[in-house]
This record gives structure tokens, C-alpha cells and sequence, in this order.
């Protein structure tokens, strides 16, 4: 399973827009990039799935470049509620051994 | 929606008990999880199961071991409690096929004194 590397933190304000990169130089020509955030005491929650490109859903888009070798998640317009970890993971329907990176804590300033 | 049912949100147990910790998911899916949380070191996968009766070992399964004899439950058991083993357990489950994200349940918060 390809290993990510994000930033340990990140720190933005109300209203700005947040791009948080993701490292997977290893990716496979079958992996998927998914997006989960997790909130204190919750379990982690899908937020955005991507092959290659763009793809954009009514929280998140998820920008790939061609290579595939990062992927960043971009909020736009955070809110205070938007302050959680985020979590990039790559792998495909057949990587039954699912690993967690160590996720980016995003904390949102009024 | 998919729903991953944890039995416990938290759960208090004494050293040297055995615990079970249950996990039930309600949309057929093959594959189920169990991770535990601590602050500073993300999830860490405990065991995974990608079939009845089918398990595989995860990165830390020491003092753990996990029963799958249905495919919605996949249970968690801990032979002998110890403190160190104190943490947030969470459960996920997985349908497989591309594009398939995890869906997780909320969460044990498991306190051993």
C-alpha cells in the first residue's frame, strides 16, 4: 500500500480557502485518493475520492496531477466547524490492509 | 446510508478481564476493521477481516485477537485487559470495488484501571 506524507498541522481563518497537499510517490496504476476527516470523538468521514484530475462535490475538491505522485485537498470558504484532521489514504478495491497516515489537524480562527 | 453500529460509546473495565468489543454493519460489506486511536499516533490497525470467518493481523495485534462467525458482526476481544490498552477503538467496514470508501462507527472509548 503506497505511504502518504502530509503536514502534521495547519492553521487558516474564517473564509479563506484551504489547500492541504498530499505526498504518495509510490501510487500504483490502480490506486485511489481518498479524502476522510475526523472530528474529536468521532470516527473518521469519506469527504472526496479521486483517480486522476479534478473532482469537486458540494464540500471539497480534489486536485491530481498527471504524475498522480500528490494530491491536495482544497475547502473552500472554511468555517470554524471545518476544524478537524484530515486524512489522505491510497490504495484500490484489492488492499484489504487499510493504513492511516498521521493526518493534517486543521484549526480554523474566527 | 451505511451504518457501522459500535455496542459501547464507552466502556470501563478492570485489569485482567476479558472484553469484547462488538461491531455490527448493516450494508453486506466483505471487508471490516478494527483500529485503535491514541493521541499522537493516528489509527492503528488492530485486525482486519475480509470474509467470514477470514482474518488477517494488522499492525498491532498483540493482545488482541477478533471473531467474524457472521458477515455484519466483527467482534474485538482483548483475552486480558491491561492498562496500556486504554484507548479509542474504532470499527470500520469496507465493501471493496473501486471508488468504495471506509465507513466508520463512532467509536469505543475503552478505559482499563
Amino acid at each position: 500500500l503506497a505511504k502518504t506524507t502530509q503536514p502534521i498541522s495547519m492553521d487558516s481563518y474564517e473564509g479563506q480557502e484551504v489547500n492541504i497537499t498530499c505526498s504518495h510517490n509510490n501510487i500504483a496504476t490502480n490506486d485511489y485518493i481518498t479524502w476522510y476527516q475526523q472530528f474529536p470523538s468521532q470516527g473518521p468521514r469519506f469527504i472526496i475520492q479521486g483517480y486522476k484530475t479534478k473532482v469537486t462535490n458540494e464540500v471539497a475538491s480534489l486536485f491530481i496531477p498527471a504524475d498522480r505522485k500528490s494530491s491536495t485537498l482544497s475547502l473552500p470558504r472554511v468555517s470554524l466547524s471545518d476544524t478537524a484532521v484530515y486524512y489522505c489514504l491510497v490504495g484500490n478495491s484489492s488492499a484489504s490492509k487499510i493504513i492511516f497516515g498521521s493526518g493534517t489537524r486543521l484549526s480554523i480562527r474566527p | 446510508d451505511v451504518k457501522v453500529t459500535q455496542s459501547s460509546r464507552y466502556l470501563v473495565k478492570r485489569t485482567g478481564e476479558k472484553v469484547f468489543l462488538e461491531c455490527v454493519q448493516d450494508m453486506d460489506h466483505e471487508n471490516m476493521f478494527w483500529y485503535r486511536q491514541d493521541p499522537g499516533l493516528g489509527l492503528r490497525l488492530i485486525y482486519f477481516s475480509y470474509d467470514v470467518k477470514m482474518k488477517e493481523k494488522g499492525d498491532i495485534p498483540e493482545g488482541y485477537s477478533v471473531s467474524r462467525e457472521k458477515k455484519e458482526r466483527f467482534s474485538l476481544i482483548l483475552e486480558s485487559a491491561s492498562t496500556n490498552q486504554t484507548s479509542m477503538y474504532l470499527c470500520a467496514s469496507f465493501p471493496g470495488g473501486s471508488g468504495s470508501p471506509l465507513h466508520f462507527g463512532n467509536g469505543t472509548r475503552l478505559t482499563v484501571t
